[in-house]
């Protein structure tokens, strides 16, 4: 099997940047993917391959990759923002896919 | 509307049966391959089960392999997993969703509200 490795919980206050880690061997050679879901509701996709973001996404979410970490960033924190984050990939030989991360709490303090 | 629906809650015992389905509208479903992608409660995504646009193709995570069975009629714009011996670690809330793209990297562009699996004595 393949794992991805997220920490739990981030906590910031309203304004600051939030960055939220993703780890996995296979991330040199496979897209990262950012889901947000927020209590009682399905996941929405804010970061496809990496980096890009689907229209009606806001500007404040961005996805960086180096080396085996991927990044999803939140400048200006928002209320409203304070969700579970997932990260998706798959492992370098395409057997595992659609794997996810274990998810971040990202708390809005 | 771009939209799926899920449907087929339900409380089973451990061993039986249930069927999702899973609606969709709005878009041009026969086009998309699609997955489903479910929850234990309190816990993280955990991914299932994937078939292809015309349903040629199908793939199971080893958790389900050999249990579940994903199809779909693109007549009815349904997609389904029939699920069978089912287990206590089965009970979650099951999404679909659409492939993103050309589906040539997976990732799930839409998805639907979910349906409760409860699997209890």
């Amino acid at each position: 099997s393949y794992e991805l490795t997220q920490p739990p919980s981030v906590s910031v206050s309203p304004g600051q940047t939030a960055r939220i880690t993703c780890s996995g061997d296979a991330l040199p050679k496979q897209y990262a993917y950012w889901y947000q879901q927020k209590p009682g509701q399905a996941p929405v996709l804010v970061i496809y391959k990496d980096s890009e973001r689907p229209s009606g996404i806001p500007e404040r979410f961005s996805g960086s990759s180096s080396g085996t970490t991927v990044t999803l960033t939140i400048s200006g924190v928002q209320a409203e923002d304070e969700a579970d984050y997932y990260c998706q990939s798959a492992d370098s030989s395409g057997t595992y896919k659609g794997v996810f991360g274990g998810g971040t709490k990202l708390t809005v303090l | 509307e771009v939209q799926l629906v899920e449907s087929g809650e339900g409380l089973v015992q451990p061993g039986g049966s249930l069927r999702l389905s899973c609606a969709a509208s709005g878009f041009t479903f026969s086009s998309y391959a699609m997955h489903w992608v479910r929850q234990a409660p309190g816990k993280g995504l955990e991914y299932v089960s994937a078939i292809s646009s015309n349903g040629g193709s199908t793939y199971y995570a080893d958790s389900v392999k050999g249990r579940f069975t994903i199809s779909r009629d693109n007549s009815k714009n349904t997609l389904y997993l029939q699920m069978g011996s089912l287990r206590a670690e089965d009970m979650a809330v099951y999404y679909c969703a659409r492939c993103g793209g050309s589906c040539s990297h997976w990732y799930f562009d839409l998805w639907g509200r979910g349906t409760l699996v409860t699997v209890s004595s």
